[in-house]
């Protein structure tokens, strides 16, 4: 069985460009995460999906960020334009849900350099 | 806000010495917690959990860690250190099943031969 999977593994971006991050869920997973690790800072989270739906989304840091998952499979994360503290390893988790288990798996992560 | 704190973000042992990792949490409220590993240039695997049941948890690679409700504390042990056992740490907590996962700050483990 495939695990979680983002793309890409590395991306290099100037200050006030656009980048969009991918996620591809655990098959029949319908929980989806995202979570950020800033240089020498914790893991934090961004935002949790059921299916298609937004279930929170209290840790997204302000409106340049966008996370879609449309269908309720892969998901995106995109960040317009990108600023110098967005720079950082972002991850992916998904985990089944009700009636199974809610334990989280994660992706390599996307390490996103702005410059 | 409820937070982790992990002791120390580097820790060095010898190879079969015993590992420990500390972890405490904010809440009075007991949550689900748990133990990540990442190994260089992996996602975060899963140790262990405790979702209320035994305090004790036995985890992967000859993982425990015990639940402390008095000391709000779910500490990571094992009893000999093996080489492969160099990774970063991380302890995690979540309140609702399902929910969001807030993380300590990491430990990084470092065995010497």
């Amino acid at each position: 069985e495939a695990g979680v999977t983002q793309f890409p593994s590395h991306s290099v971006i100037e200050k006030g460009q656009t980048v969009t991050l991918r996620c591809d869920p655990i098959s029949g997973h319908d929980n989806l995460y995202w979570y950020r690790r800033v240089m020498g800072k914790e893991i934090k989270f961004l935002l949790h999906f059921v299916k298609e739906s937004k279930q929170d989304e209290s840790g997204m840091p302000n409106n340049r960020f966008l996370a879609e998952r449309t269908g309720g499979t892969y998901s995106t994360l995109k960040v317009q334009p990108a600023e110098l503290e967005d720079s950082g390893v972002y991850f992916c988790a998904s985990s089944f849900g009700a009636g199974g288990s809610y334990e989280q798996y994660f992706g390599p992560g996307t390490r996103l350099t702005v410059t | 806000a409820q937070s982790v704190t992990q002791l120390g973000s580097h820790v060095s042992v010898s190879e079969g010495a015993l590992v420990l990792l500390r972890c405490n949490y904010s809440s009075s409220v007991p949550p689900y917690l748990f133990w990540y590993v990442q190994y260089p240039n992996q996602g975060l695997q899963l140790l262990l959990k405790y979702t209320s049941a035994a305090t004790l948890v036995k985890g992967i690679n000859g993982f425990e860690a015990e639940f402390k409700k008095s000391e709000t504390s779910f500490h990571l042990t094992k009893p000999s250190a093996h080489m492969s056992d160099a990774a970063e740490y991380f302890c995690a907590v979540s309140y609702n099943q399902g929910g969001k996962l807030i993380f300590g700050q990491g430990t990084e483990l470092s065995v010497k031969p």
